[in-house]
């Protein structure tokens, strides 16, 4: 059973094309998190959700959109894909958002390429 | 704000070496500190966190202790598998200022190579 499972895995795509990333986590966690992973395998925080609602959003372009359906699923939509925009995309998720004492569980990576 | 600097990489290692990647930190307040690995094509994993000064974390033979004099998180390990190939990430979270919610703060990770 994934904890934590994001699909595509791979995705390679043209510059200025819109792709979607969908993450599910079936951990009963409230909060769920966007990470992104450049080339040189620096990881920084792009959003995170708690309970549907918006909590943490790191300066992320406005291309970049987050939609939680529900508390389960945090998909993430990218409009106009730039070359800059490859990378790999881990969701995560934690019971709470108070850091620290509430262990964070990642998916397996969205290692998308922008042609 | 938070930061968290790693020893830089790659390190390679013979089987059965002694390993040692440095973690230092800087954070307001309180921080709880992780080590994450990521093997090759994988995620993420916990590897050991530890939540107050002097806790040791341990998993796998891997361990590390919360030095908040010297603001350190060093990872260790006394003898390398080649399985323990991998990035390593030393991470923190700590509440910011004026709110109420905790977000990791990564370290660049080090990548490890262990030949047998």
């Amino acid at each position: 059973d994934t904890a934590v499972s994001q699909t595509p895995k791979y995705l390679v795509t043209q510059m200025g094309n819109d792709k979607s990333i969908k993450c599910e986590q079936n951990l009963g966690h409230d909060t769920m998190y966007w990470y992104k992973q450049d080339s040189k395998k620096f990881l920084k925080i792009m959003f995170s959700y708690n309970n549907k609602e918006l909590i943490i959003n790191e300066t992320v372009p406005n291309r970049f959109s987050p939609k939680s359906p529900d508390k389960a699923h945090l998909n993430l939509h990218i409009n106009s894909l730039e070359l800059g925009d490859s990378a790999v995309y881990f969701c995560a998720s934690s019971q709470g958002w108070t850091g620290g004492l509430n262990t964070i569980y990642f998916g397996e990576g969205s290692w998308l390429t922008v042609v | 704000g938070n930061s968290v600097t790693q020893m830089e990489g790659p390190v390679t290692l013979s089987e059965e070496a002694f390993l040692t990647i440095n973690c230092t930190y800087t954070a307001t307040g309180y921080p709880s500190l992780f080590w994450y690995v990521q093997y090759p094509g994988e995620g993420l994993q916990l590897l050991l966190k530890a939540t107050k000064a002097d806790d040791k974390g341990s998993n796998k033979g891997f361990e590390a202790t919360y030095r908040k004099e010297t603001t350190s998180f060093h990872l260790e390990k006394g003898s390398v598998q080649v399985s323990d190939s991998a990035v390593y990430f030393c991470a923190l979270s700590a509440l910011p200022l004026g709110t109420s919610y905790g977000k990791l703060t990564f370290g660049q990770g080090t990548i490890l190579t262990v030949h047998p």
